[in-house]
């Protein structure tokens, strides 16, 4: 079956990066993009970006533009999300995940990884 | 970017009862190209529905959605104890993709 295990928690400091990794197995990998999405403490969802698995096209969320990078391995089955330059209010859970389809047309977020929780804090 | 508004913001329902969800978009979503997720705290977000009114393979027929344009619903028959959660829609006709701020549906 589908599977997405994700990277473990990181503590890092105001301006350090990081990078969440999303390792998939269970079906042809480069067939489907892939999303991530972040909830901040006591928050909702908030959708930070795109990436197709095939092309490495990527969308942005704007707020992100120039500050996050996505890619993919197909060669490891994982997807990669790095976030430079962190501040205190990017200290979220991070998720991955899947494209799926439900109905003809656009793909949606089907497959979801576990989180990883990123803090920032000096 | 579209602005998606859930309401009500808290739902306090009993097992068994109905329970209706909104979401309404600021401005026409493309092909009716909304989706509705259940979160628990601490668990991945589970896709429910598709497409606005196409549930996905394992979601239990007690889940239906529907709606177009700006105005979509989530509605859950015979509350069973685990669909106690929060539920979020979201939008992706529109770039970018955007989610509502959430509904929790307590437990009365």
């Amino acid at each position: 079956q589908v599977q997405l295990v994700q990277s473990g928690s990181e503590l890092k400091k105001p301006g350090a990066s990081v990078e969440v990794t999303c390792k998939t197995s269970g079906y042809d990998f480069s067939t489907y993009g892939f999303t991530w999405v972040r909830q901040a403490p006591g928050q909702g969802l908030e959708w930070v970006g795109w990436i197709s698995a095939r092309s490495n096209n990527t969308v942005y969320a704007k707020k992100f533009q120039g500050r996050v990078t996505m890619a993919t391995l197909p060669s490891s089955n994982t997807a990669y999300l790095e976030i430079r330059g962190l501040k205190s209010d990017d200290t979220a859970v991070y998720y991955c995940a899947r494209d799926r389809r439900i109905v003809s047309g656009r793909l949606v977020a089907g497959y979801w990884g576990q989180g990883t929780l990123i803090t920032v804090s000096s | 970017e579209t602005v998606l508004t859930q309401s009500p913001g808290t739902l306090s329902l009993s097992p068994g009862d109905r329970a209706t969800l909104s979401c309404r978009a600021s401005q026409s979503i493309f092909s009716d190209y909304v989706a509705w997720y259940q979160h628990k705290s601490g668990q991945a977000p589970r896709l429910l529905i598709a497409g606005a009114s196409h549930r996905a393979g394992d979601i239990p027929d007690r889940f239906s959605g529907s709606g177009s344009g700006t105005d979509f619903t989530l509605t859950i028959t015979r509350l069973d104890p685990e669909d106690f959660a929060v539920y979020y829609c979201e939008q992706y006709g529109n770039s970018p993709t955007t989610f509502g701020q959430g509904t929790r549906l307590d437990i009365k």
